[in-house]
């Protein structure tokens, strides 16, 4: 079964900076791998997604990359503004069970300005 | 164009009761899925739906069960509540059901609370 790590669970941030977001997954028989973010109380926004055959995807300040073999992916949030603050989800997609998506708890980020 | 639209946004049951939870994808959107999610936690799997047959589900009860209509809209609908059931349910839509090109578009979800 496919295990998916977020690491931090909570990150805080003077606003301006550059961060990283880690993603580790157990299996690394993935179809993709999907970003999200996740504001209180509401739904999930599409970030990103990266095929198992890419390396990286880019979209404005953020840039996700993938690395199958060690089982890692992580966001890059470049220049960080407070409107960034938000619960950030990264989900895996296996090819033994190609339909669900495996989520990790989040990493909760703050922006202070 | 409207994104997934889910109804209602939130909802109040006591145990025992039932619910109904309704989803409308993206217009041309084939594919439906289902997640839970619980405070703290990450979503997890409940259904996927295509072209109104069930195509994957996962490790929950059988007092959950849903379907899909010809519009592909699609219900939720969990029997005899627990006050466990109490989460974000959070409907997906994708163009088509497969897992290795298709994304994955969430609605805002609906608030179960079971009291």
């Amino acid at each position: 079964k496919q295990e998916v790590t977020q690491i931090p669970a909570a990150l805080s941030v003077p606003e301006g900076e550059n961060l990283v977001l880690n993603c580790s997954f157990t299996d690394s028989a993935i179809y993709n791998l999907q970003w999200f973010r996740q504001d209180p109380g509401k739904g999930l926004t599409s970030l990103l997604l990266i095929q198992s055959s890419q390396r990286e995807q880019t979209s404005g300040r953020l840039n996700a990359s993938l690395d199958k073999s060690s089982g890692r992916s992580t966001l890059y949030i470049a220049a960080s503004q407070p409107g960034d603050s938000a619960t950030y989800l990264c989900a895996a997609r296996n090819s033994n069970s190609g339909y669900a998506l495996n989520f990790g708890k989040g990493t909760s980020l703050l922006v202070t300005p | 164009d409207a994104g997934v639209t889910q109804s209602p946004t939130h909802l109040i049951k006591t145990r025992g009761q039932q619910v109904t939870l309704r989803c409308s994808p993206i217009s041309g959107h084939k594919s439906v899925s289902w997640y839970q999610q619980v405070l703290g936690q990450g979503p997890q799997f409940i259904f996927q739906y295509y072209e109104k047959e069930e195509r994957g589900r996962g490790n929950f009860p059988d007092r959950f069960s849903a379907r899909q209509f010809p519009n592909y809209s699609s219900e939720l609908n969990v029997n005899a509540l627990l006050l466990g059931d109490s989460a974000l349910y959070l409907c997906a839509s994708s163009l088509s059901d497969r897992p290795y090109n298709s994304p994955l578009h969430f609605g805002n979800g609906t608030r179960l609370t079971v009291t």
